[in-house]
């Protein structure tokens, strides 16, 4: 199994481009979500999904659109990329209600 | 969903325990207690969970206390490996939110 896997791992954006950060899992798991995580800081939750079809809000979700057509990916989209954006992006999973989630490597994001 | 504190850094000799605490004084009765770390800047991974009996794994063993308003993390040969950011964070089994909080910055020193 790979896990999960994420790609980019690097990007680097201008103000106001829009992109798709990519997740897939290859474990069958019900459960991903989107992190973000700054300098210094924990991880806070941006959106996640239950299942294919299902998606909720994190804490932190504006700028950010997510959407999960199959188990297996969930591509997490910027719209108009700013500056406030730059941060480390993980996409993590989980098969039954949260007990262990599974990290993906990360992508640095970096909004000029 | 309760919160945590933990103390923001801490230091411990390779081959000795370490012993990470956390509070948690507002949890409720349906709320576990997880443990993960995060590597240098690799994505965090799982260490542990409980509700209210010691746990032990592999990796690590949680202690919580019987009133569960805090808890302790051990790993009980520390390793260079080991040094990393530990979170504590409290969450309701079968709901997805979880909130990570700044976590303990430990480091294992040879």
């Amino acid at each position: 199994n790979a896990g999960v896997t994420q790609t980019p791992k690097f990007q680097v954006l201008k103000t106001g481009q829009s992109m798709t950060l990519q997740c897939a899992q290859d474990m069958n798991h019900e459960y991903m979500s989107w992190y973000r995580q700054d300098p210094g800081m924990g991880l806070r939750l941006i959106h996640y999904s239950v299942g294919a079809g299902i998606t909720d809000q994190g804490e932190v979700p504006n700028g950010y659109n997510v959407s999960r057509s199959t188990t297996e990916d969930f591509p997490l989209r910027l719209l108009s990329a700013a500056p406030s954006q730059t941060s480390v992006y993980f996409c993590a999973s989980t098969k039954d209600g949260g007990n262990e989630q599974f990290f993906g490597p990360g992508t640095r994001l970096t909004v000029l | 969903d309760a919160k945590t504190t933990q103390p923001p850094s801490m230091d411990c000799a390779e081959g000795r325990a370490a012993n990470l605490p956390c509070n948690h004084s507002t949890i409720s009765g349906n709320e576990y207690v997880y443990w993960y770390r995060q590597i240098h800047s690799q994505g965090p991974q799982y260490i542990i969970h409980g509700l209210k009996n010691n746990e032990t794994n592999e990796m690590a063993s949680l202690i919580i206390t019987e009133d569960r308003k805090s808890s302790t993390l051990i790993l009980p040969h520390a390793t260079l490996r080991d040094t990393a950011v530990y979170y504590c964070i409290v969450k309701t089994s079968g709901t997805y939110k979880y909130i990570f909080g700044t976590g303990t910055r430990l480091k294992v020193l040879a």
